[in-house]
């Protein structure tokens, strides 16, 4: 069992619709990560969260402790969206690190 | 990008020889780290550091070894190199619970 599960594996979506990317958890974690890596490209950090939600331009991040979730929005998507979404866990204070197996996501013009 | 960089980007390499990957930082972070990425499956963490001559093993550590004799260096060594060992290899480094990824390196073992 894969203590981050990501769910679609893989998304379409016409440019400008809104998309959801779920992550659920199994483990006590320090931090929830949403990470992004362009095809052929390196990983980048988009969001680091332990409660609540973050925003950050047209992407948004939200996590529900008690149930061990959490979302990545992208509102009024864009062709240039078009990556891998990885989700990750740190636990451990934050040096251990458990990674979801990613949804790709084309988006269309 | 936390000053890290990897070499080489690219290698191609036979079955049997040895191959060493080199992840270098400039921002004397303690922990260090390698993983690999293969189609369906998430990065999976080869072996870890954190600190000079301080390392551990990972989920897939086997046939893999490490050494890190200054702060700024985390060598990945593959004493014999298979072909499911063909992968992209990431070294990161981890940062007030954030980790922050090196541009990979693309290996091929033929």
């Amino acid at each position: 069992k894969n203590e981050v599960e990501q769910s679609p594996q893989n998304l379409t979506a016409q440019e400008g619709e809104f998309i959801t990317i779920n992550c659920s958890y199994s483990v006590g974690i320090s931090a929830l990560h949403w990470l992004q890596q362009h095809p052929g490209g390196g990983i980048v950090s988009l969001f680091m969260l332990s409660s609540g939600k973050k925003k950050h331009g047209r992407l948004i991040a939200t996590i529900n402790i008690q149930e061990k979730h959490s979302s990545l929005h992208i509102t009024a998507s864009h062709p240039r969206d078009s990556a891998v979404y990885i989700c990750a866990a740190s636990v451990n204070t934050g040096n251990q690190f458990y990674f979801g197996t990613g949804t790709s996501l084309t988006v269309i013009p | 990008d936390a000053g890290i960089t990897q070499s080489p980007r690219h290698k191609v390499t036979e079955t049997g020889t040895p191959v060493t990957l080199r992840c270098h930082q400039t921002e004397n972070h303690r922990y260090m780290y390698w993983y690999r990425q293969d189609p369906g499956h998430g990065l999976r963490l080869i072996h870890y550091s954190y600190g000079v001559k301080d390392t551990d093993k990972g989920e897939v550590s086997d046939g893999y070894s490490v050494s890190r004799s200054k702060t700024e260096d985390f060598l990945l060594t593959l004493e014999s190199a298979t072909s499911s060992q063909t992968s992209v290899y990431f070294c990161a480094i981890s940062e007030v619970d954030t980790q922050y990824f090196g541009p990979g390196t693309r290996l091929t073992v033929l």
